[in-house]
């Protein structure tokens, strides 16, 4: 049973880089043929996805967060991690990781990780 | 404003049948059977209930149901049970520059 772990930091002021990984334990993060996503969800609010990366380093990212967004992945850890840039308040959410079954499904989901944005 | 149109609340009571509607364009919805639709209870994180627009993952159980036409994709719970009140996402591949639109979520709540 695959598990996904997000850690980071809780707190990140604005302007600074907030950075999170995602640990993935019951299976290798390079086995079969899946991508690996960050999703953020601001309290009382829908899901938006970040974006994604195969464990070739082959990222996509989501048009309106480009520009901020770095997905990196250590196939030796068996973790992938994000950074996302110039935080202002409306980056406050719970961030989460999860797998992408192909074309576009996510069938495993960390626990969520709340990240404030907040001097 | 998410890219997907979805009611903002729903209600039923046991046993019902509701239906959750998710409307998109030609350039997400309509233009690819890659419809998937979410479950999560408060606090939790969201469960992958209905992909490929009606297809079942493993466990899910056959009172989820999936369709779709046109602009257009549907959920439908039927015989619905306490543990379904929730919120519900749908999802839809969009292409390869926006790659995946979810939207604004539906709370179900069974009275």
């Amino acid at each position: 049973q695959v598990q996904l772990q997000e850690s980071g930091p809780g707190l990140v002021k604005p302007s600074q880089t907030l950075s999170l990984t995602c640990t993935v334990s019951g299976g290798s993060i390079s086995s079969g043929s899946y991508y690996w996503s960050w999703i953020r969800q601001p309290a009382g609010k829908g899901l938006e996805w970040i974006g994604r990366i195969y464990t070739s380093g082959s990222t996509n990212y989501n048009p309106s967060l480009k520009s901020r967004v770095t997905i990196s992945v250590d196939t030796s850890k068996n973790q992938f991690s994000l950074k996302l840039s110039s935080v202002t308040a409306a980056d406050t959410a719970v961030y989460y990781c999860a797998r992408v079954l192909l074309p576009w499904y996510f069938d495993y989901w960390g626990q969520g990780t709340l990240v404030t944005v907040s001097s | 404003q998410s890219a997907l149109t979805q009611p903002r609340s729903v209600s039923g009571s046991p046993g019902q049948s509701v239906t959750i509607s998710c409307t998109g364009t030609s350039s997400d919805v309509g233009g690819y059977n890659y419809v998937s639709w979410y479950q999560q209870h408060p606090g939790k994180a969201p469960k992958l209930m209905i992909y490929d627009v009606s297809k079942r993952p493993s466990g899910v159980p056959d009172r989820f149901s999936g369709s779709k036409s046109g602009n257009t994709a549907s959920l439908t719970i039927s015989g619905l049970q306490a543990e379904d009140e929730a919120d519900y996402y749908c999802c839809s591949y969009a292409g390869s520059y926006t790659f995946g639109v979810f939207g604004g979520g539906t709370k179900l709540t069974v009275l």
